[in-house]
């Protein structure tokens, strides 16, 4: 079955600084990765997803990148604000034919003022 | 549109209870799922539907059963809870494949 590997479990960077989480996957046959964040004590809500047909996607300060061919993908966070700490989670569906999602183990982020 | 709604937000149960999860969603997705969130391991997927009486297991779904009767609700039932039960379960349903799944705000469960 699938595997996500994500790393750092815990990032620190100081507020305007970039932030880089990176997700590892295990089959080849994953095809949708969305990345949630969740504020303390809230539900995950999608910041950003991306589809295996694309290799990069932006919103905003958001933006995603996907290697298929050394199944990795990335979260960049530009111009960080004290706003974006919380915890982020990766996750790779399954491509089964019903949406399974195989979360990573998230990563918290914490950006000082 | 009330979203992804969760009953109940907090429980405490003694081992060997059993209980059911509520979740409802008035959203009209087909698919809907229950996942359970511990510390460190990410969100697990316990079971999920891809429609009205059809469901099928997850990664962890031992001690957890599940029915889907109508395309709103989406109950998770502990059959005998047992302390390593204890976790933070979430609902969530999503319109389609390869889409945004949305969350309720979860239920906080502790077993004794």
């Amino acid at each position: 079955g699938e595997n996500v590997e994500q790393h750092p479990s815990t990032l620190s960077v100081q507020e305007g600084d970039s932030a880089v989480i990176k997700c590892t996957y295990s089959d080849s046959a994953s095809n949708y990765f969305p990345w949630y964040k969740q504020e303390l004590g809230k539900r995950p809500q999608l910041i950003i997803d991306i589809r295996s047909n694309v290799g990069e996607k932006k919103d905003q300060r958001i933006a995603v990148t996907l290697n298929k061919t050394a199944k990795h993908f990335s979260l960049h966070i530009t111009e960080t604000q004290p706003e974006d700490s919380a915890v982020y989670f990766c996750a790779a569906d399954m491509n089964t034919g019903f949406q399974k999602l195989v979360f990573g183990t998230g990563t918290r982020l914490l950006v000082s003022p | 549109n009330a979203g992804v709604t969760q009953t109940p937000k907090f429980q405490v149960l003694k081992t060997g209870q059993s209980m059911t999860l509520q979740c409802a969603q008035d959203m009209n997705h087909e698919y809907m799922s229950w996942y359970r969130q511990d510390p460190g391991m990410g969100l697990r997927l316990i079971h999920y539907s891809v429609g009205a009486g059809i469901t099928d297991q997850g990664e962890v779904p031992n001690g957890y059963n599940v029915s889907r009767s109508t395309t709103e609700d989406f109950p998770l039932r502990l059959l005998s809870a047992a302390p390593s039960q204890t976790s933070v379960y979430f609902c969530a349903s999503t319109p389609s494949m390869n889409t945004e799944a949305f969350f309720g705000q979860g239920t906080r469960l502790t077993v004794v």
